[in-house]
C-alpha cells in the first residue's frame, strides 16, 4: 500500500503565485486533514473532511481552499501565497467510528517557500 | 483550544525515565500522542479515550485525567531511539472531529 501520497515534496513560489498540494490516499479513509507545521508551532490544523463533498475549517484556514469529490484525494489550494504560507504542509487520514482506532496516517510532508 | 505541552524540551541519558504532560482548558473526548523524528513524518503512539484508561506498550505508557483534562506520556528506561519531537493531539466533548495538536516537546536522549 502506498499509504498517504503528498506532491510536491518541495515548491518554490512568488508572492501572489497559486498551486495547489496533492493529497492521495489509498486506505479507504473517510477522514483526511491538512496541518501545517512551523518552528515552534506545533502542527496546526488548516482544513479537514470528514468524507466526500464535505470540508470544514481547523484552526488556520485563511488563505487556503480545499475540496473532496472523491474519497481518495483531498487537494489543498493556495490561491496567492503569502510569505506567511512558508511552512512544511501535512496530509493526514483515518478511519471514523465504527472503525476509528484514532490514528491519523500522515503523509512525507511539503516544504514549500514563498518568496 | 491549543493544548498545553510540558516541558517543551528535555535532555536525558539512556536508560533514564521520563514524563511528558499535556493539559486542555476543553472536556476532552480523546488524547492521541505521537513521536516526530526530525524531517519525517508524525508517528502514532497511541489514542486514549475519556474515562480515566491507561495505555501503553514496550516501555512507553500513558495516563489521561479526564476530570483534570490532563494527560502523561511516560517514557521508562529512555533509548536513543526515542529521541524526537513528541505532540499530543487532542479532540473535545463534542466530537467536532478535529484533532487539534499542543506545540511539541523535545526529547534528546545521551548515550
Amino acid at each position: 500500500n502506498a499509504g498517504v501520497t503528498q506532491t510536491p515534496k518541495f515548491q518554490v513560489l512568488k508572492t501572489g503565485q497559486s498551486m495547489t498540494l496533492q493529497c492521495a490516499q489509498d486506505m479507504n479513509h473517510e477522514y483526511m486533514s491538512w496541518y501545517r507545521q512551523d518552528p515552534g508551532m506545533g502542527l496546526r490544523l488548516i482544513h479537514y473532511s470528514v468524507g466526500a463533498g464535505i470540508t470544514d475549517q481547523g484552526e488556520v484556514p485563511n488563505g487556503y481552499n480545499v475540496s473532496r469529490s472523491t474519497t481518495e484525494d483531498f487537494p489543498l489550494r493556495l490561491l496567492s501565497a503569502a510569505p506567511s504560507q512558508t511552512s512544511v504542509y501535512f496530509c493526514a487520514s483515518s478511519y471514523r467510528p465504527p472503525l476509528n482506532t484514532g490514528e491519523l496516517f500522515f503523509g512525507e510532508g511539503s516544504r514549500l517557500t514563498v518568496l | 483550544q491549543q493544548p498545553v505541552q510540558s516541558p517543551q524540551a528535555v535532555i536525558l541519558r539512556e536508560g533514564e525515565d521520563a514524563v511528558i504532560n499535556c493539559s486542555s482548558s476543553k472536556a476532552l473526548y480523546s488524547v492521541h500522542w505521537y513521536r516526530q523524528k526530525h524531517g519525517e513524518a508524525p508517528v502514532f503512539l497511541m489514542i486514549l479515550l475519556k474515562g480515566g484508561e491507561q495505555k501503553g506498550h514496550d516501555k512507553i505508557s500513558a495516563s489521561f485525567n479526564e476530570k483534570k483534562q490532563q494527560s502523561s506520556l511516560y517514557l521508562t528506561a529512555s533509548q536513543l531511539s526515542y529521541s524526537g519531537t513528541y505532540f499530543c493531539g487532542t479532540e473535545i466533548q463534542n466530537r467536532d472531529d478535529k484533532i487539534i495538536f499542543g506545540k511539541g516537546t523535545r526529547l534528546h536522549i545521551l548515550p
